[in-house]
């Protein structure tokens, strides 16, 4: 399958601190990535749809100043937790769909990122 | 909106046969689609039916049916490193996000 690459894998940031993850897609070009966020022994949860070369579109209750998500070329998206706070520590995942693939809506995920803000 | 329901919780020994089942709910729909998780891990696609009937991709086969809003994941022969949390998604219509289910944990005994 597609190959979509995120780091860091593990991030321990001060609060208040801003932390960036990319994610990249490494053998396909993604115009559309999403990101997720998981809660331990819960489902993903939709935060936001990354477009590149245009504004992310941000899930009701997500506040897109919070979180920043940059899609400057078809092959990296940025995720970025601006001011972290406790509550933001979660597990942060990104994937990507492969649209010259036949079966296009398939999405292929990257490793994720666990962000402790202490 | 958009909703799914899958079993929380699937135990079996080694060598079993399990269905996880599916219902959604959703204003749109492009297809299901199934996921594996181990703990600590991303999500690794398993399986994806646009249309009605049976996909079988080795051990690993899933069905859909449109008219009853229904899907399940069918594992055979059990091995123990199918341990995992499983997920179906939903394609809707806008811009091919997925909406997850729940998850259903199966643990696999010897």
């Amino acid at each position: 399958g597609a190959v979509v690459s995120q780091h860091p894998s593990r991030v321990i940031c001060k609060s208040g601190t801003s932390v960036k993850i990319e994610c990249r897609s490494l053998d396909f070009q993604a115009t559309t990535m999403f990101w997720y966020r998981q809660f331990p022994k819960q489902s993903l949860m939709l935060m936001a749809t990354s477009n590149e070369g245009s504004k992310a579109t941000y899930e009701q209750g997500v506040e897109k100043d919070k979180f920043l998500i940059n899609h400057a070329s078809l092959t990296l998206s940025t995720l970025t937790v601006t001011s972290a706070h406790p509550e933001d520590s979660s597990f942060y995942i990104c994937s990507a769909r492969d649209t010259s693939r036949l079966a296009k809506n398939i999405q292929y995920f990257g490793a994720g990122t666990r962000l402790s803000v202490l | 909106g958009q909703s799914l329901e899958q079993p929380s919780e699937v135990t079996a020994v080694e060598g079993a046969i399990v269905q996880i089942n599916c219902t959604y709910q959703t204003s749109g729909f492009y297809g299901l689609s199934w996921y594996q998780q181990h703990d600590g891990g991303a999500p690794t696609f398993l399986s994806y039916n646009a249309l009605d009937g049976l996909e079988e991709t080795g051990r690993f086969s899933s069905f859909l049916s449109r008219s009853d809003s229904y899907g399940y994941l069918l594992l055979q022969e059990l091995q123990m490193k199918d341990s995992a949390s499983y997920f179906c998604a939903v394609n809707g219509a806008a811009g091919n996000k997925l909406t997850f289910g729940g998850g259903t944990r199966v643990l696999v005994k010897p």
